[in-house]
């Protein structure tokens, strides 16, 4: 079964820095590259990131390019989402994904506030 | 910045056929663009519905299928039930590593 968890939201101050943590199971990780996909509260969803499968390539959306970095650890089956200098407008749910947006996780809440 | 369509509601009966787009603001889509389809009710994961323009996802029943009808993506559902009221979000590659969704429909099912 294709698992994705999602971990390390929470309330962060303008900007500060949060680390969120996607780690996986069911699926040879190492194999595909991986997506960060956000919703803000009572919004749609945004693309936020993709990762390459073996980490050399990455993208971003306009929207967060120079402040999110996206990384990968194939030996922990684990994909990460650095995010700095967070502004109020990033707050949102953060939902980890399988390449074409086939498996995702449950999410986890960030809330950006002073 | 090119910006991915979607109607902002929908009605269907229940046992009726509806049919949601996903468009461009400039341009076509086409297969090209790997029209995917995702199913998402309040709280909880978006469920992947159909990829690659008209491929089921795994478990995915077949009265829900993909296409393209005209300059759009299209996603059609037949026999609507009462669980099929969600929200429904099309994503379009872009190139250069680049997605985007569209704004989501809501679907009501009365």
């Amino acid at each position: 079964e294709v698992q994705l968890l999602e971990s390390g939201g929470g309330l962060v101050q303008p900007g500060g820095s949060l680390r969120l943590s996607c780690t996986v199971s069911g699926f040879t990780f190492n194999s595909y590259p991986m997506t960060w996909v956000r919703q803000a509260p009572g919004k749609g969803l945004e693309w936020v990131s993709l990762i390459s499968s073996n980490g050399g390539s990455t993208y971003y959306a306009d929207s967060v390019k120079g402040r999110f970095t996206v990384s990968r650890d194939n030996s922990k089956n684990t994909l990460y989402l650095q995010m700095n200098s967070l502004r109020a407008e990033d707050t949102a749910v953060y939902f980890c994904a399988k390449w074409k947006f086939d498996y995702w996780g449950q999410g986890t809440l960030v809330t950006v506030s002073s | 910045q090119t910006v991915v369509t979607q109607e902002p509601s929908f009605s269907v009966s229940p046992g009726g056929t509806v049919t949601l787009t996903c468009g461009l603001s400039s341009g076509s889509v086409s297969t090209s663009y790997f029209p995917s389809w995702y199913q998402q009710t309040p709280g909880q994961a978006p469920r992947s519905l159909i990829h690659n323009t008209n491929t089921r996802s795994s478990g995915v029943p077949d009265r829900f299928s993909g296409s393209i009808l005209g300059n759009k993506a299209a996603l059609t559902i037949t026999g609507a039930q009462a669980d099929d009221e969600s929200d429904y979000y099309c994503v379009l590659y872009m190139g250069s590593g680049m997605w985007v969704f569209g704004g989501g429909t809501k679907l009501t099912v009365l």
